[in-house]
């Protein structure tokens, strides 16, 4: 059975629209994290949430939102989309926030119309 | 700010053969490193890390990586690979309560 679950895993947009990616980790683990993977440029850290807080952002842009409504889950709300916000989302966790490895889940593939 | 380097994009081996994939990083503090496998239309899975203590690291399927604090490097390393070792490796580095940085990957490619 798969521990992180994320849907879709391929999702359409027009430019401007607003999309929810979805994450769910089984794991038991307390930290999540959103991470951007795009032709252009190398796997790209997003934030990290420990025990449904945030602690880092490395995102400029507020059109993208973590969402955590349990802790097992760490949804990302994109507003205004735009062509340049294709790429691949991975949602990945660790048993908790700090030095340990991450458990990546499989993706959502983002085109931007 | 923690910086990391892979500075071959693309390795080619034949099966049998033994590789390395290397990797530098630039911090100037206590880092946590670490190497990551992603099969092509898949996530990434961890391999291995090096936080302290004995430079070598014994990782899952045969792969060893080396810290090396004078060269600042972790390069990855396996004896004989395998086919299914295809795959895009990624270095990546975190200093403590730090978001980590991955390197731009190294595409492995393995002929039969």
């Amino acid at each position: 059975d798969p521990k992180i679950i994320q849907k879709p895993k391929y999702l359409v947009a027009v430019t401007g629209s607003e999309k929810i990616l979805i994450c769910e980790q089984y794991l038991g683990h307390n930290a999540m994290y959103w991470y951007r993977q795009s032709a252009k440029k190398p796997l790209e850290f997003m934030f990290s949430y420990s025990y449904q807080k945030l602690m880092d952002n490395q995102t400029a842009s507020s059109r993208f939102q973590p969402q955590s409504s349990k802790k097992n889950h760490l949804d990302l709300q994109i507003t205004a989309l735009k062509p340049d916000d294709s790429a691949t989302y991975f949602c990945a966790s660790s048993p908790d926030w700090g030095v340990y490895e991450q458990y990546f889940g499989p993706g959502t593939r983002l085109t931007v119309l | 700010t923690q910086t990391v380097s892979q500075s071959d994009a693309h390795v080619t081996v034949f099966e049998g053969d033994s590789v390395e994939l290397r990797c530098n990083y630039s911090y100037g503090g206590s880092i946590y490193l670490s190497w990551y496998i992603q099969h092509h239309g898949h996530g990434l899975q961890f391999l291995l890390k090096y936080y302290s203590g004995n430079p070598v690291v014994q990782g899952v399927n045969g792969f060893e990586a080396e810290f090396s604090k004078s060269d600042s490097s972790f390069h990855l390393r396996k004896a004989s690979v395998h086919w299914s070792d295809s795959a895009v490796y990624f270095c990546a580095v975190r200093g403590n309560n730090n978001a980590p940085r991955f390197g731009a990957g190294t595409k492995l490619s393995v002929k039969p």
